[in-house]
């Protein structure tokens, strides 16, 4: 099962928007995309998940396109606290997650 | 209300001793997981619970790696024969089926001497 590909890191300064770009060139028909986000020395924490088009919530926004071959995670205005390790894991059946590397985020002041 | 917990935070033990490591999930989830997480990398899918069904075993990376699940409680990932390779951080996520956010707990950071 292929794992989905995402930038192993990015760099950013408080207030900018951030975008993680995934690519998820096997995707299921039924599956949805879904983003987690990671702290040291913490569990991956659920942030959005989307079927198509955007979705929207208090912390981020989604961007899918029609062909469901990627996703785009934004982070708008990031800060300090932002700074983690943000993985677009895909399920890999029975609905285990099939992580990469994820992409490491490092905002600076 | 509760989130997933898992215990111990912290494992120190010696080559070749067995290791026990625990998870209580988020109360009324029917599906649990374990993963492993070395350093710098990421999330390795161990095992996965359904209710009563069979566990998906197919991410155990050697039969001295095993778990069990008592209902839809707690559980525990049993490590015999422990090697230095297998030092990483145990996570155990829970879930309701159907639904694919997961939530983790904030894993067992094994060591081994």
């Amino acid at each position: 099962l292929a794992k989905t590909t995402q930038p192993i890191s990015m760099d950013s300064y408080e207030g900018q928007e951030v975008n993680i770009t995934c690519s998820h060139n096997n995707i299921a028909t039924n599956d949805y995309i879904t983003w987690y986000q990671q702290f040291p020395s913490q569990g991956p924490r659920f942030i959005i998940q989307g079927y198509k088009t955007k979705v929207t919530n208090e912390v981020a926004s989604l961007f899918i396109p029609a062909d469901r071959k990627s996703s785009t995670l934004s982070l708008p205005r990031v800060s300090l606290s932002d700074t983690a390790v943000y993985y677009c894991p895909r399920l890999g059946g029975t609905d285990k997650l099939i992580f990469g590397t994820g992409t490491r985020l490092q905002v600076f002041p | 209300g509760a989130g997933v917990s898992q215990s111990p935070s912290n494992k120190v033990t010696e080559k070749g001793k067995d290791v026990e490591l625990r998870c209580d999930p988020i109360s009324g989830h029917t599906a649990l997981y374990w993963y492993r997480q070395r350093l710098g990398q990421g999330l390795e899918f161990l095992i996965y619970f359904q209710g009563n069904s069979a566990p998906d075993k197919s991410g155990l990376p050697s039969d001295r790696f095993s778990a069990e699940r008592t209902g839809e409680s707690v559980s525990t990932l049993t490590i015999q024969r422990t090697q230095q390779e297998d030092s990483a951080v145990y996570l155990c996520a829970s879930s309701n089926p159907g639904r694919e956010e997961q939530f983790f707990g904030p894993g067992t950071r094994l060591t081994v001497l």
